[in-house]
């Protein structure tokens, strides 16, 4: 599982409340990513992160916030989740400089009611 | 237009089936393939990686990419049940995995 967590697994909440998940690695790597995947598009990249304090928008950032104060963990924000931000969060980090692969944490159930 | 379309299927084949799953984009910059397999209720993981066209393969998985037409395939021989899950092909303009596109991945059922 190339030592990724995320946390909270499963989270239900209400439209207008703000959201943070948390994805954490134990490895160091520089590159850490969060995807969202829904039914007919797959995954999408919406934030991701290239060291401490450095990220940038993916496809879907609007609505979204990251940060990154910390090597291991990168926090993904809804300030004020709506409905549409129903998803299954993903988080991902780029293997060593010699790896061509990403790797994916469990992932994260996101329902705003 | 999406960059990578994928049928979602779903698929469902007898086990012992060939099994053919693809892809076409529209990127010529993409020079790097990867197939990843998720199984319910969990993240992808890395199946095939292939560079630019040819063919890769790896026991009962073959990967085939062919850049004239934008077009790649992950080919599954003697399909079994433990091969259910969704495939995701995914593409990069170059080899280091910093940015990857997805497609929206294929449903597949093998059934004993």
């Amino acid at each position: 599982d190339a030592g990724i967590t995320q946390s909270p697994r499963h989270k239900v909440t209400e439209t207008g409340t703000p959201v943070t998940l948390r994805c954490h690695q134990t490895e160091n790597h520089r590159y850490m990513y969060w995807y969202r995947q829904d039914p007919g598009h797959g995954l999408r990249l919406i934030h991701y992160s290239y060291g401490v304090k450095d990220t940038d928008k993916g496809e879907v950032s609007d609505g979204y916030s990251v940060s990154r104060s910390k090597t291991e963990d990168f926090l993904l924000t809804l300030e004020s989740a709506t409905s549409s931000q129903t998803s299954v969060y993903f988080c991902a980090i780029k293997g060593g400089l010699a790896s061509n692969e990403q790797f994916f944490g469990p992932g994260t159930r996101l329902t705003v009611l | 237009q999406k960059e990578v379309e994928q049928d979602p299927g779903p698929l469902s084949v007898p086990e012992g089936a060939i099994v053919s799953l693809n892809c076409t984009y529209s990127n010529s910059a993409f020079q790097y393939f990867m197939w990843y397999r998720q199984y319910s209720r969990k993240g992808p993981e890395l199946l095939m990686y292939t560079y630019s066209s040819g063919n890769k393969e790896d026991g009962r998985f073959t990967a085939q990419v062919d850049k004239s037409s934008k077009y790649i395939s992950l080919f599954i021989r003697d399909s079994q049940p433990s091969d259910s899950a969704t495939y995701l092909c995914a593409m990069s303009a170059d080899g280091s995995a910093r940015q990857l596109t997805f497609g929206s991945g294929t449903q597949l059922t093998v059934l004993p």
